[in-house]
């Protein structure tokens, strides 16, 4: 079948590096992306990998284990408005995402 | 741009009552789909559309029709509203290719009494 487990809740400290994990099992593996959902707003799309390795856009990188089943989504220097919850979703071979139920993160002064 | 419009951005519906939830893009995108976000889940496709006059049913399509007579526009019908139906909705558009990922629209939020 197809699953995908993200952590349901991190808490961290403003200016510190937090880390969101996400496995997943998908047929026809087709990329991973990473959303940001602010609470009441729609998803923002953050990133999309589908080679192995570290993706890095500004304060924000992804990275993707095809043989691990396994990303994570590394977030540096926080700040108080990376408050959010942040989804994980996997492309099956016929386009169709798969998502995690979110891990939600609590910065902390 | 306004990007992927919905509308309303609140709604109370009674059992049995009939709704359409409407969603307009206005960048050109082939791909539209409806999105269902309950707690504690993660979003479930319900319908979706790759071009005008084609669409598909999606993880959760009961109790829902689409329809797609031009780009733009995708509205999602609720024929029989029943309180299972109480979530937020959210339109989502895209190019056909994923690297650009998908733009959703502000969300619906339905509560079925």
């Amino acid at each position: 079948g197809q699953n995908i487990d993200q952590p349901t809740e991190m808490t961290a400290t403003e200016g510190a590096i937090v880390q969101i994990n996400c496995t997943y099992q998908t047929s026809g593996f087709n990329g991973l992306f990473w959303y940001q959902q602010h609470a009441g707003e729609a998803p923002t799309f953050l990133s999309y990998n589908v080679l192995d390795g570290l993706e890095e856009k500004g304060r924000f990188s992804s990275f993707l284990s095809r043989s691990k089943g396994y990303s994570y989504l590394l977030l540096k220097e926080l700040q108080m408005k990376d408050s959010a919850s942040y989804l994980c979703a996997s492309m099956d071979s016929n386009y169709q995402l798969i998502w995690g139920a979110g891990t939600k993160l609590i910065i902390k002064p | 741009n306004a990007g992927v419009t919905q509308t309303p951005k609140f709604h109370i519906l009674k059992t049995g009552q009939s709704m359409t939830l409407q969603c307009a893009q206005d960048m050109n995108h082939g791909y539209l789909s409806w999105y269902r976000q309950d707690p504690g889940m993660g979003l479930r496709r319900i319908h979706y559309s790759v071009a005008a006059g084609i669409t598909d049913k999606g993880e959760v399509p009961d109790g829902y029709n689409v329809s797609r007579s031009n780009t733009e526009d995708f509205p999602l019908r609720l024929e029989s509203a029943a309180p299972s139906q109480t979530s937020v909705y959210f339109c989502a558009s895209s190019l056909p290719t994923p690297y650009y990922g998908y733009t959703f629209g502000s969300g619906t939020r339905l509560t079925v009494v």
